[in-house]
């Protein structure tokens, strides 16, 4: 069975600075991708950043990076140099390559003070 | 990427009422995925619509609650039917090829 989890309920950053989103995930599946997603209060699910589990670079989009750890089966969001508009929700999710079900974690809060 | 379009982005909805949610795909994709999010929750996977063939429910989720159509290869709907106050969720599609985008999706309150 797969599964993602988020241990971060809620996070706070100041604006500018750097934060880690945490996502750890189990998965029996050789081949998997994981993936991030911004929602902000509008509902819509934003993709940020994807990780494939062969990728041996940790991917980056812009401001936001993704830490892979494949042996402690990890894959952290970092988001550099926060800006008010990052104030979202934020989810990890993960699909196998056998299937194209994504399975997200609970989410964490991020919100960015001025 | 695929740029999926999801109507109605919301709707208010009395009790015992069924509300049908499209979504629309600028390419031809094989599968199109159905998520419901519950206030507070994450998301949880409802059905897969595959053209040609009856959508593949996942437990907990009945075709005469959620029946879906899969009309093309572009296109699909998602109705939830005799709506109570407990289906109040946002509703997204989702494209797993070139991805995993989602639709904007539909903010879903049964009053």
């Amino acid at each position: 069975a797969q599964k993602i989890t988020q241990t971060q309920p809620g996070m706070f950053v100041q604006e500018k600075e750097a934060v880690t989103l945490d996502c750890t995930y189990d998965t029996s599946d050789p081949s998997y991708g994981l993936f991030w997603y911004k929602q902000p209060s509008s509902g819509e699910m934003i993709f940020l950043i994807y990780q494939g589990s062969y990728d041996q670079q940790n991917a980056t989009e812009g401001r936001y990076s993704l830490n892979f750890q494949k042996a402690r089966k990890s894959a952290n969001l970092v988001i550099s140099a926060s800006q008010l508009g990052d104030s979202a929700m934020y989810f990890c999710a993960m699909r196998a390559d056998s299937s194209y079900k994504l399975i997200f974690g609970s989410g964490t809060r991020l919100l960015v003070r001025p | 990427s695929a740029v999926i379009s999801q109507k109605p982005s919301r709707d208010i909805c009395q009790r015992g009422t069924s509300l049908t949610i499209q979504c629309q795909v600028d390419s031809q994709v094989t599968m199109m995925f159905w998520y419901r999010q519950q206030p507070g929750q994450s998301l949880t996977l409802i059905a897969t619509a595959n053209q040609g063939s009856e959508a593949t429910y996942e437990s907990g989720f009945v075709i005469d609650k959620f029946p879906i159509s899969r009309p093309n290869l572009t296109f699909s709907t998602l109705t939830v039917s005799n709506m109570s106050p407990e289906d109040s969720s946002i509703y997204l599609c989702s494209v797993p090829e070139q991805g995993a985008f989602f639709g904007q999706g539909t903010r879903l309150t049964v009053v």
